[in-house]
Formats: structure tokens, sequence, C-alpha cells
């Protein structure tokens, strides 16, 4: 099955500064990369997600890289605010088993102000 | 739309005793998957259902986890008997696996067994 890797686990940012997240998988089928952010006590909820026809996608202050022949996909957040602050994790799926995502161990972010 | 629905919230309760928790998708949306967080081990997929069928329970820890999905719109996650290490926060999530691959989760229900 699918097995993805996230790094680092925990990163600590000044304000204004970017802050990277790197993502590997092992399934060349997966085919759409989701990323989520969870506050302290919430739920997880989808802030940006790339399909595998697409190299970058941007929204704002954050984007999303995903090479397909290295197999791994990166979270940019630039000029980060302390509101960044939070656990973000990292999926792949194969659009055809039902949804079935395979989440990364997550990263803790933390932004000083 | 009110989002994916869990009840309850919050539940406390004595190691021994049946836990049941509930989860109402998203309208329309036909896979339902039940996750657990805890510090330790992070966020684990316990079973999933598309079309209201289990397609996946490799993730349930044990024999004392069971789930069920009646119909499109309600599954639960029954723990009997509890124990105290199955302390967590307990996500139900839901998707259209037709079109947008993105789950939806809901606020989650913390659960303490003492």
């Amino acid at each position: 099955g699918e097995n993805v890797e996230q790094h680092p686990s925990t990163l600590s940012v000044q304000e204004g500064d970017s802050a990277v997240i790197k993502c590997t998988y092992s399934d060349s089928a997966s085919n759409y990369f989701p990323w989520y952010k969870q506050e302290l006590g919430k739920r997880p909820q989808l802030i940006i997600d790339i399909r595998s026809n697409v190299g970058e996608k941007k929204d704002q202050r954050i984007a999303v890289t995903l090479n397909k022949t290295a197999k791994h996909f990166s979270l940019h957040i630039t000029e980060t605010q302390p509101e960044d602050s939070a656990v973000y994790f990292c999926a792949a799926l194969f659009n055809t088993n039902a949804g079935k995502s395979t989440f990364g161990d997550g990263t803790t972010l933390t932004v000083k102000p | 739309d009110a989002g994916v629905i869990q009840s309850p919230r919050h539940e406390v309760t004595e190691m021994g005793q049946e836990v049941t928790l509930r989860c109402k998708p998203i309208s329309g949306h036909n896979s339902l998957f039940w996750y657990r967080q805890t510090m330790m081990r992070g966020l684990e997929l316990l079973i999933y259902f598309n079309n209201n069928v289990p397609i996946d329970d490799s993730g349930m820890p044990e024999d004392r986890f069971s789930a069920k999905m009646p119909n499109a719109s309600f599954s639960t996650l029954k723990i009997q008997p509890s124990e105290p290490r199955d302390s967590a926060v307990y996500f139900c999530a839901s998707l259209t696996d037709t079109a947008q691959e993105t789950q939806y989760f809901g606020p989650g229900t913390r659960l303490l067994v003492l």
C-alpha cells in the first residue's frame, strides 16, 4: 500500500519568514495530494491540494509543488504569521480507491512573533 | 450544508463500559472514514465505507471495535468494552469519490476512558 513520509516533524520560524514542509510517497499511481491544517483542538481542514497533472499550485501565501518523478511534494508558506501555527498533514491517494488517503505523520509549525 | 456531524462531542466513561460514537456524513457523500488521533500515534485510519459497504477495516485495533453504516446518512463506531488506552479524539470524515477527493472532517469526539 501507499506510504507517506513527512518532514520535518516540528518547525519553528520567525514571523515573516517562509516555511517549507516536504512529503514523499511510495505509490506512483497516487494522483491527488491534499494538505490539511489542524489548529489546536480543531479538526483537520483542507488548505490546498494538487493533482498529478499539475506541477505547482498557489493560493495567496501558500503554494504546493509536486515532483512526480521523484515522488515528492512540498508545502510552502510565505510571510508566515502567528495564526499559521498549527499541525500540517500531507496526504496521498489514488482516486479510484474510494477516496482513501494515506496521511503523513504531521508537522507542528510554530511561528514566533 | 451543516458539514459532517458527530456526536457526542465529548465522552467520559469508565473502563469496561460500552461507547458508541455517531457520525452523519455530508449529504451526497458516498465514502465515510473513521480516524483515531492521539499524540503518540498521530492520525490513524480505523475503517472506511464506500456506498455503505465496509471496504477496509484493517486499521481497527481489535475485536472490541466495530463499525456499521446502516444507511448513507449514518454510521456508528462502537467500543465494547472500553479501555483507558482507547482515550483519543475520534474523527469521522466523508467525501464524494466521483468528484473531488477532499475529505471533510467532522468536529471529532473526544473520548476519555477512566
